[in-house]
């Protein structure tokens, strides 16, 4: 059984443009929730999606937005990108439902200058 | 927000010896804890799970004790292997957070041979 799968591994973006991110969750799950790692802040929570709905969300700035495809894949955009951005981005997968294991991708390593 | 234990301490252990991970959580409605482990230039890999429910599980080489009464959480690790080295993360998800998961700041252990 495939893990999950982030691509691209590495992206390099300059102040103001805009990024996106995409993530294939393992086949059958349902759930994809989305987390920002940086070695100030930590792992930090920024949205999750469920059956094509976002479900819940963190305190990220409108920047930030995601969505689901029907094959519960995800994607997740940041606009107008700041240096603050540069970050690892990673990916969950879970079943879906009532909170269960949650599997994470290797991460986007996301540079901002 | 409402965190897990926000530092990364460093617990430095000799390969055969057992290693204690501690965590303390701040929200007394969390029910589900995950302990990740995370090396260096990957994602979290899920270890073991916990819900609010039993106070000890185990799996292979690992045990994960939870005090509800203290909200406090450890992962014990038996006959540490230098393959052990990372850095360890403990989540908590409460009602109603969907799969969110609330991530403490992170423990590195390096194992000496």
């Amino acid at each position: 059984k495939a893990g999950v799968t982030q691509t691209p591994r590495y992206l390099i973006k300059t102040r103001g443009q805009q990024v996106t991110l995409s993530c294939s969750p393992i086949s059958g799950h349902r759930s994809v929730s989305w987390y920002q790692q940086t070695p100030g802040q930590g792992l930090q929570f920024l949205f999750e999606y469920f059956s094509e709905t976002q479900r819940n969300k963190g305190n990220f700035p409108g920047r930030f937005s995601g969505r689901q495809f029907s094959n519960s894949r995800s994607e997740m955009n940041v606009s107008t990108l700041e240096l603050g951005d540069s970050a690892l981005y990673l990916c969950a997968s879970s079943l879906g439902g009532a909170i269960t294991e949650a599997f994470f991708g290797q991460g986007t390593r996301l540079t901002v200058v | 927000g409402e965190s897990v234990g926000l530092h990364l301490p460093t617990l430095s252990v000799q390969e055969g010896d057992n290693s204690i991970i501690n965590c303390a959580y701040s929200n007394s409605a969390s029910d589900y804890f995950i302990w990740y482990k995370q090396e260096s230039g990957k994602g979290p890999q899920f270890i073991i799970d916990i819900r609010s429910n039993m106070d000890k599980r185990q799996g292979q080489r690992v045990t994960v004790l939870l005090n509800k009464t203290v909200k406090h959480l450890s992962l014990q690790i038996a006959a540490t292997q230098p393959g052990d080295s990372a850095v360890y993360f403990c989540a908590e998800n409460r009602p109603g957070a969907g799969n969110m998961l609330t991530f403490g700041g992170g423990t590195r252990l390096m194992v000496k041979p």
